[in-house]
């Protein structure tokens, strides 16, 4: 069975600091990896995803991540942030090959940026 | 760009009504799906949906629960007899042939009063 453990249930930074928010997953093979942003009482916004080719993936509103098979990670970094950032960001995974293609998401990380 | 819509956005009901959420694929999309988020936790799977069968279903699925396509564009998900722990925002997801990135619509909330 496929898991996703979000370290840090929030993260605060400084407006115009680095993002990081961390990701590792288990799963019996390398699966699909995705990063989803959730504003208040609003739905799953998808951030960016890793099928397969290059391990850093870029992603909208400036984010992106890189897949690392050794760690089994995908941590979503951002050079500089930003107030509009402050939301909650899931990390999903979902299995390759099958035709269900159901995602497990992580807890969760609310991201909190001070000015 | 095509979306997945759901209604309605907020849906008030009391324990033990019958409650159905509505959900418009993507309409080349062959795979559905409804997942549950109760307020301040994790997106959580309930099903999913191919050919018109269940595919798989999680333990919360239970028999208070049933999914259809009634007529080849909405697909449902009804709550028989809902209660108080049914509170929560439900997504329906999307995804097409061949490809694994499911398109999520903006949720339901449901409020069980």
């Amino acid at each position: 069975a496929q898991s996703v453990t979000q370290l840090g249930s929030h993260v605060s930074v400084s407006e115009g600091a680095l993002v990081l928010l961390r990701c590792n997953y288990s799963s019996s093979v390398p699966p699909y990896l995705f990063w989803y942003v959730q504003y208040p009482n609003q739905g799953l916004q998808l951030l960016l995803k890793y099928t397969t080719g290059a391990t850093l993936v870029k992603g909208i509103n400036g984010f992106e991540a890189e897949f690392k098979k050794s760690e089994t990670s995908f941590h979503l970094t951002k050079p500089s942030a930003h107030m509009s950032d402050a939301a909650e960001y899931f990390c999903a995974v979902s299995d390759r090959g099958t035709n269900a293609g159901k995602s497990t998401f992580g807890d969760g990380t609310t991201l909190t940026v001070k000015p | 760009e095509p979306e997945v819509t759901q209604t309605p956005s907020h849906q008030v009901t009391q324990m033990g009504q019958e409650v159905i959420l509505r959900c418009v694929p993507i309409s080349n999309h062959l795979y559905f799906y409804w997942y549950r988020q109760i307020l301040g936790q994790k997106v959580e799977f309930l099903v999913s949906f191919y050919n018109n069968e269940i595919s798989e279903k999680s333990e919360i699925f239970d028999d208070q629960f049933s999914v259809e396509r009634p007529d080849g564009s909405n697909f449902t998900l009804k709550i028989r007899s809902t209660k108080l722990e049914d509170s929560a925002m439900y997504f329906c997801a999307s995804r097409g042939q061949g490809r694994n990135i499911q398109y999520f619509g903006a949720g339901t909330r449901l409020s069980v009063l």
